[in-house]
């Protein structure tokens, strides 16, 4: 079946710095990743639809400088959270559709980020 | 109005318990329809895909209804190891918040 792998699993660091996440499709082709935030005891909020090859589509809120994405492949899109501070500490999971609609989405791991 | 609205619940139920959940989504061409369910500090997963006709998996039954735009998910028999959050997912809308569910003994 399709498999997104997602890294890190978990990050600690420091406020101001930055991190970067990897989504992969392992064995698919996803022309749309998606990319949630989820803190503790909530619901699943999107923060960015990526396709590949052109910008991603940020929700309202969400800041597209503080949250970059890049989508340069069909496999792989990355999150990086600049200069990271302490309310940014969440889980941050990714998903991938492939074209085909009848697929439903696939999810990463998840990256627990705890900025400190 | 949301794209996809669940009754956050919880659902707090004995063990052996029938639930069920609705969920009603915005856009009535949409075409898949899927129930994941997520564990506590997980992904979620998928549970199983929704079918126009209806479909069962074991003690899981998932039904559309197209002319109401909603799905539900019937749960029968329920164990402990069911609780998590169900989520609704219509594939192409925002989801819903999911409908946290707690079997107890």
């Amino acid at each position: 079946g399709a498999v997104v792998s997602q890294h890190p699993s978990w990050v600690i660091c420091k406020s101001g710095t930055s991190v970067k996440i990897e989504c992969r499709s392992l064995d698919f082709q996803a022309t749309t990743m998606f990319w949630y935030r989820q803190f503790p005891k909530q619901s699943l909020m999107l923060m960015a639809t990526s396709n590949e090859g052109s910008k991603a589509t940020y929700e309202q809120g969400v800041e597209k400088d503080k949250f970059l994405i890049n989508h340069a492949s069909l496999t792989l899109s990355t999150l990086t959270v600049t200069s990271a501070h302490p309310e940014d500490s969440s889980f941050y999971i990714c998903s991938a559709g492939g074209a085909d609609s009848f697929y439903g989405y696939t999810f990463g791991s998840g990256t627990r980020l705890t900025v400190v | 109005r949301k794209e996809v609205e669940q009754d956050p619940g919880p659902f707090n139920v004995p063990e052996g318990a029938t639930v069920a959940f609705n969920c009603t989504y915005s856009n009535s061409a949409s075409q898949s329809f899927f129930w994941y369910r997520q564990d506590c500090r997980k992904e979620p997963k998928l549970l199983m895909s929704v079918y126009s006709s209806g479909n069962e998996d074991g003690r899981f039954t998932a039904q559309l209804n197209r002319a109401s735009q909603y799905i539900s998910l019937l749960i029968r028999d329920s164990k402990l190891s069911d609780s998590a959050t169900y989520l609704c997912v219509v594939k192409g809308l925002r989801f819903g918040a999911g409908t946290r569910l707690t079997v107890k003994p």
